[in-house]
């Protein structure tokens, strides 16, 4: 089966720009996860979608990020204005059901430098 | 609150000994603890996980867990190290699934 989808694979933009990543998950995964992985960090948690509806996005700074599922499939998430401390790989994953105990499938991620 | 702490962040160990990356956590409920590996250029994957069922976790590529709740700890091992075990791991803890907490990752080189 094919994984997880992600484009583009590297964004070089300065700061103050706007950005878009977009993920494609596993065909029948009802869970989107999107994680922010900052160099020498473990990834984190943005933003969960359960079909098309966020499950949680408490890590989610809103004033400059956004992301939408809108036919609980294919998923966006934006940067608006970009920061210097944006600069992160940023990963998208999918589950079949979600919850605690589903496995989680990432995609090969989105490197993103704001210079 | 939820956390969790990788307490090496480089180990190495020499081909054909045993591996052990620790990892303890804190966590207001019963936790569902994962291992993640992430080689180079690739997407993390899946080891193990543990999800309230027996406290012996066995995973792929020969790889195993052990949760101790006394000790809060989620310790991954393996009997003899293999080359292509050089990677990133990473621990990651959830209680309501809502939220996926992963530790600051543990760099396992693997010596000939």
């Amino acid at each position: 089966e094919a994984g997880v989808a992600q484009s583009p694979r590297y964004k070089i933009i300065e700061k103050r720009q706007s950005v878009a990543f977009w993920c494609n998950p596993i065909s029948g995964h009802a869970t989107l996860y999107w994680y922010q992985q900052i160099l020498g960090q473990g990834p984190k948690l943005l933003i969960q979608f359960q079909n098309n509806g966020v499950v949680d996005d408490s890590q989610l700074p809103k004033d400059r990020f956004s992301a939408e599922r809108l036919k609980g499939v294919d998923s966006t998430l934006k940067i608006q204005p970009a920061k210097l401390e944006d600069s992160a790989v940023y990963l998208c994953a999918s589950s079949l059901r979600g919850g605690p105990a589903g496995e989680q499938y990432f995609g090969p991620g989105t490197r993103l430098t704001v210079t | 609150a939820q956390s969790v702490t990788q307490l090496d962040s480089h180990v190495s160990v020499s081909e054909g000994t045993p591996v052990l990356l620790r990892c303890n956590y804190s966590s207001s409920y019963s936790p569902s603890l994962f291992w993640y590996v992430q080689h180079p250029n690739k997407g993390l994957q899946l080891l193990l996980k543990y999800t309230s069922a027996a406290t012996l976790v066995k995973g792929i590529n020969g790889f195993e867990a052990e949760f101790k709740k006394s000790e809060t700890s989620f310790h991954l091992t393996k009997p003899s190290a293999h080359m292509s075990d050089a990677a990133e791991y990473f621990c990651v803890v959830s209680d309501t699934g809502n939220q996926f907490y992963f530790g600051t990752g543990t760099s396992l080189t693997v010596i000939p």
